[in-house]
Order: C-alpha cells, then structure tokens, then sequence
C-alpha cells in the first residue's frame, strides 16, 4: 500500500541555518504531496502542496520539490527562524480504488535555537 | 464558523465508560476525515466521508470505534468500553472535494485520556 517516510527527529538547529527534512513515498499512480506543520499548541496546518512531478511547492520561505524519479518531497529552507520550530508532516493523496485516502509520515520535530 | 471545530477540546474518563467525539467541518466541504494521533507518533487514519456515507473505514481500530455523519455536517466519532491504548489526540479534517490535490483543514483536536 501507498507509504511515506520521513527522517526522524528531533532535528535542531541554530538561527540562520540551512533546513532539510527527507519526505520519500510508495504509492501507486500519481499522488499529491503536501507538507503540513503543526506549531507548539496549534493544529496541523497546510504549509505547501505539489500536485504533479517536478512541481515546486513553495510558502513562508518553505520549499520542495516534487521528484518522481526519486520518489522524493524533500522539504528546504534556507535560513530558518526560532519561529520555525515546529513538527513537520509530510503527506500524499493517493487513490485506493477510486476512494482517495490521504498518508501521512511520522512526524519531523525542528527546534531552532537563537 | 470559520475552521474546523471539535469539542470537547479535552476529555477524561474512566477505563470502560464510552464517549463520543465531535467535529463540525467547514461549511460546504463534503469530505470529512478522522485521525488519531498517538503521542509522539504521527497521524493515523480511522475514518473517511464523503457525504453522509462512509467509504473508507478501513483504519477503524475495532469494533468498538464507529462514526457517523449527518446532514453532511457535523460527524461524531464514538469509542465504546475505552482502553488505556486509546488515549490520544483525535483529529478531524474536512476538505472541499475528494480531488486529491484538495488539502485539508483540520481541527485543533480532541485530547482522550484514558485512567
């Protein structure tokens, strides 16, 4: 069945550093990928999708790329903020005959230090 | 209301009492999901609507977790004679179709422990 993984955390850097949490998939067909984030007390909250292969999902500095080849939906930014510290979801919309069920990974913790 | 909204934001019950969930999904969307959230494990599927009916319930845990739908509305998801493994954080999202590029929207949750 359709699957992600995600690196585990806790991932922790400092102000300014380079972030990427590894997103790779299974699944059949051709999936959307999103990635949701959820903030200390908040709930999960759409953070950038990608609908087909090499679309780049982008928002709040966040990106990623959608790989087919490599089955990947890696998760970039380039100078992360404490404001950043969250946990990170990577997901994908696959279809189970005809019914279209959504995956999601384990989790990413990122705590950003200043 | 604007977002999606679960109440009770968080319960407390004994070993062997039933409860039951709320959500009420944003207005108009038609897709409605639950989850369960283990802490600090990821989210698990239980349950998908589309509609009043239910044609994934494929990740309900056993019997004694059911869910329904009205009005293409408001779901309550309903845990009867609870165990202490079924302490977690449930989840409802709604989403506006059932197109996979459609994201969801999902609820603060409801927090479930289990004594």
């Amino acid at each position: 069945g359709d699957s992600v993984t995600q690196m585990e955390g806790p991932v922790t850097l400092s102000e300014e550093a380079f972030l990427t949490i590894n997103c790779t998939y299974t699944a059949t067909g051709y999936p959307s990928l999103f990635w949701y984030v959820q903030y200390p007390g908040e709930g999960l909250q759409l953070l950038l999708k990608a609908t087909k292969a090499d679309d780049k999902g982008s928002n709040k500095g966040f990106e990623a790329t959608y790989r087919k080849e490599t089955t990947s939906f890696h998760l970039e930014k380039g100078s992360v903020q404490v404001s950043d510290s969250a946990v990170y979801f990577c997901a994908l919309a696959g279809s189970t005959s005809g019914t279209y069920k959504y995956i999601f990974g384990t989790g990413t913790r990122l705590k950003v230090l200043a | 209301g604007a977002g999606v909204s679960q109440s009770p934001s968080n319960k407390v019950t004994e070993k062997g009492k039933d409860v039951e969930l709320r959500c009420d999904p944003i207005s108009g969307h038609t897709a409605l999901y639950w989850y369960r959230q283990r802490l600090g494990q990821g989210l698990e599927f239980l349950i998908y609507f589309q509609g009043n009916s239910a044609p994934d319930k494929s990740g309900l845990p056993s019997d004694r977790f059911s869910a329904e739908r009205t009005g293409e509305s408001v779901s309550t998801l309903t845990i009867q004679r609870t165990q202490q493994e079924d302490s977690a954080v449930y989840l409802c999202a709604s989403s506006s179709g059932t197109l996979p590029n459609q994201p969801q929207h999902f609820g603060d949750g409801t927090r479930l422990s289990i004594l």
